[in-house]
């Protein structure tokens, strides 16, 4: 059974810039929730995605968004790229909004110079 | 929201001593703690999880202990071995309703290191 798929792993952009980033969770999962990465904050929600709706967000400006599609594949858009949005870019999945067990994904790793 | 405090940012352990970590949560209504090792350059992985009606459990060297009524949870690994040296996080899952409001708060992490 294949996991937690992100693409790309590695991204670098340049400020003012944006950004899309792809998960493609396990096959059965239609929650996909979103986490941000730092060394200083830890991991961070961004938000939940489930049967293509938006459930629960986090403390992230609107520059941060998402979508899900019918295929429960997910992408987060960060548009007008800031220096301190470099961070490793989590996704992960679970059977549904609600149910126990996150899979994390391998991450993307965004550098903005 | 929630509130997750871990301690200690970093421990060190020798080779078969025991390792604790420490969390506290602030919402009472948090129902689920997962525990996930993260080693360099990986992804978190999930290693042991509690739900809030069950005050320990365990897993061969792993297990976990919540106190709801002191809203803390911890980590327990005993043997060490070097390849128990990662990040750990603990994490609680606020309750929510309805579907919704279901979100994990992690905390800081605790980079353990096992020396040989």
């Amino acid at each position: 059974k294949a996991g937690v798929t992100q693409t790309p792993r590695y991204l670098i952009k340049t400020r003012g810039q944006q950004v899309t980033l792809s998960c493609s969770p396990i096959s059965g999962h239609r929650s996909v929730s979103w986490y941000q990465q730092t060394p200083g904050q830890g991991l961070q929600f961004l938000f939940e995605y489930f049967s293509e709706t938006q459930r629960n967000k986090g403390n992230f400006p609107g520059r941060f968004s998402g979508r899900q599609f019918s295929n429960s594949r997910s992408e987060m858009n960060v548009s007008t790229l800031e220096l301190g949005d470099s961070a490793l870019y989590l996704c992960a999945s679970s059977l549904g909004t609600g149910v126990y067990g996150y899979t994390f994904g391998s991450g993307t790793r965004l550098t903005v110079v | 929201g929630e509130n997750v405090e871990q301690h200690p940012s970093t421990l060190s352990v020798q080779e078969g001593d025991s390792a604790v970590i420490k969390c506290t949560y602030s919402d009472s209504a948090s129902n689920y703690f997962p525990w996930y090792k993260q080693e360099l350059g990986k992804r978190p992985q999930l290693i042991i999880d509690i739900r809030s009606n069950v005050g320990e459990k365990k897993d061969q060297r792993i297990a976990v202990t919540l106190n709801k009524t002191a809203k803390h949870f911890s980590l327990h690994i005993t043997e060490t071995q070097p390849e128990d040296s990662a990040v750990y996080f603990c994490a609680a899952r606020e309750g929510g309703s309805g579907g919704s409001n279901y979100k994990l708060t992690f905390g800081k992490g605790t980079l353990l290191t096992v020396n040989p």
